[in-house]
């Protein structure tokens, strides 16, 4: 079974440029959550989709958005991008929202590596 | 999420258990204690996940103290594979995770 996957697995942009990551679930999965991994830390939150609907956002700018489609899968865009931008976003899915249970588990993709130059 | 504290680094032998250590004492008593470990140039990966009774899978094993305040992740037998950065996470429910700086094993040949 394929897991997560994320594409492109690099990309280097410059400041104030925009760009689209995406992720397909593992298949039957239907939530999907972005983290921003910044170099030496360790993942922070960005968002949460299930279903299509958001279920949480993390402490980020408006320049961050996100959505999910009918076949699960989901894109993150970041707009007008900062220096401070240039990490790994990992998507990782799940097979509910989770908010019926703590022991609900989550499944990385390997990740999109964005550098701005 | 429950604030969680993890050792900087630990190291270990190869083919020798392996102890990480995790203090949660501000957790809730629905909380689920959760450990995911990464290893270079990839995404986290789940290891196990407890509530209150000592768990154990293929990869390791989880022991909970009584009170629910610390943790222990168990690797019976360390290889060189297992070599990576182990975070503990102590989960309320909903799909986000609030990961700290976590644990960097180096595993010694």
């Amino acid at each position: 079974d394929a897991g997560v996957t994320q594409s492109p697995t690099h990309l280097i942009k410059t400041r104030g440029q925009h760009v689209t990551l995406r992720c397909s679930p593992i298949s039957g999965h239907k939530s999907v959550s972005w983290y921003q991994q910044v170099l030496g830390q360790g993942p922070q939150f960005i968002f949460q989709y299930y279903e299509k609907e958001e279920r949480g956002r993390g402490n980020f700018p408006d320049r961050f958005s996100a959505r999910q489609f009918p076949n699960y899968s989901s894109e993150l865009n970041v707009n007008a991008l900062l220096l401070g931008d240039s990490a790994l976003y990992l998507c990782a899915s799940s097979l509910t929202s989770g908010h019926l249970s703590g022991a609900n588990v989550l499944t990385f993709g390997a990740g999109s590596r964005l550098t701005v130059l | 999420d429950a604030k969680t504290t993890q050792p900087n680094s630990m190291e270990s032998n190869e083919e020798e258990p392996v102890h990480l250590p995790c203090n949660h004492s501000t957790i809730s008593g629905t909380d689920y204690i959760h450990w995911y470990r990464q290893l270079p140039s990839q995404g986290p990966e789940y290891v196990i996940h407890g509530l209150t009774s000592n768990v154990n899978n293929r990869m390791a094993s989880l022991a909970i103290a009584e009170d629910r305040k610390s943790s222990t992740l168990i690797l019976h037998r360390a290889t060189l594979r297992d070599a990576a950065v182990y975070y503990c996470i102590g989960r309320t429910s909903g799909s986000r995770l609030t990961f700290g700086e976590g644990t960097q094993l180096t595993v010694n040949p």
